[in-house]
């Protein structure tokens, strides 16, 4: 079974509105940690926001937020306020704490335009 | 954030011939390194683990002989690709995690191999 789905393969988005990006995982670990990377054309992974499975609120970083339901094993990323720059490739992984390894998923290709 | 640099970013190299790839941590002791490799249009698939000091743990599917690991100290790790076929075309990352980042991970640039 996949640990980490990406349902969405692209999508597109007009600036300044804002854009989410849906992630559901498996596992039975009690203690994983979710995080998301941005992957430009260049091919550097630069990451984005993180969220640990014990914690209590919604991770934010800047425009990022984690739409974090435990329950419903999503993670989903939420980008307010689209920029041109952030057209790119979007990842989802998990690293579960008794594997210690960072699974992505198939990833989403995000468009931004004028 | 933490900085991880990777040389070369891009290599061409015969079919038969060896690769090294450098993955460095510059600013912290990387007690960790792990090494990605990602087809065109694909997602990232762990290849192996590295802990300073200690052999590498490879994935299931990765030849050890093939991809040769050394992390021989807290802010370098190789990658040898020994024996280059064009299937060993692919973009490698690499990774870099120490204690005081938790169980975050910063990525090197990525390596761009064309075996011809």
């Amino acid at each position: 079974a996949q640990k980490i789905t990406q349902t969405q393969p692209g999508m597109f988005v007009q600036e300044k509105e804002a854009v989410t990006l849906d992630c559901t995982y498996d596992t039975s670990d009690p203690s994983y940690g979710l995080f998301w990377y941005k992957q430009p054309s260049s091919g550097e992974m630069i990451f984005l926001i993180y969220q640990g499975s014990y914690d209590q609120q919604n991770a934010t970083e800047g425009r990022y937020s984690l739409n974090f339901q435990k329950a419903r094993k999503s993670a989903n990323l939420v980008i307010s306020a689209s920029q041109l720059g952030d057209s790119a490739m979007y990842f989802c992984a998990m690293r579960e704490e008794n594997t210690d390894k960072l699974i992505f998923g198939t990833g989403t290709r995000l468009q931004v335009f004028p | 954030g933490a900085v991880v640099s990777q040389h070369p970013s891009r290599v061409i190299c015969k079919s038969g011939t060896s690769v090294k790839i450098e993955c460095r941590s510059l600013d912290f002791q990387a007690t960790t390194m792990f090494w990605y490799r990602q087809f065109p249009k694909k997602s990232l698939m762990l290849m192996a683990t590295s802990n300073e000091g200690s052999k590498a743990t490879y994935e299931q599917g990765v030849e050890k002989d093939k991809f040769l690991i050394n992390h021989a100290s807290l802010t370098l790790s190789t990658l040898t690709v020994t024996s280059a076929h064009p299937e060993d075309s692919s973009f490698y990352i690499c990774s870099a995690s120490g204690w005081q980042w938790n169980s975050r991970e910063f990525f090197g640039p990525g390596t761009r191999l064309t075996v011809l």
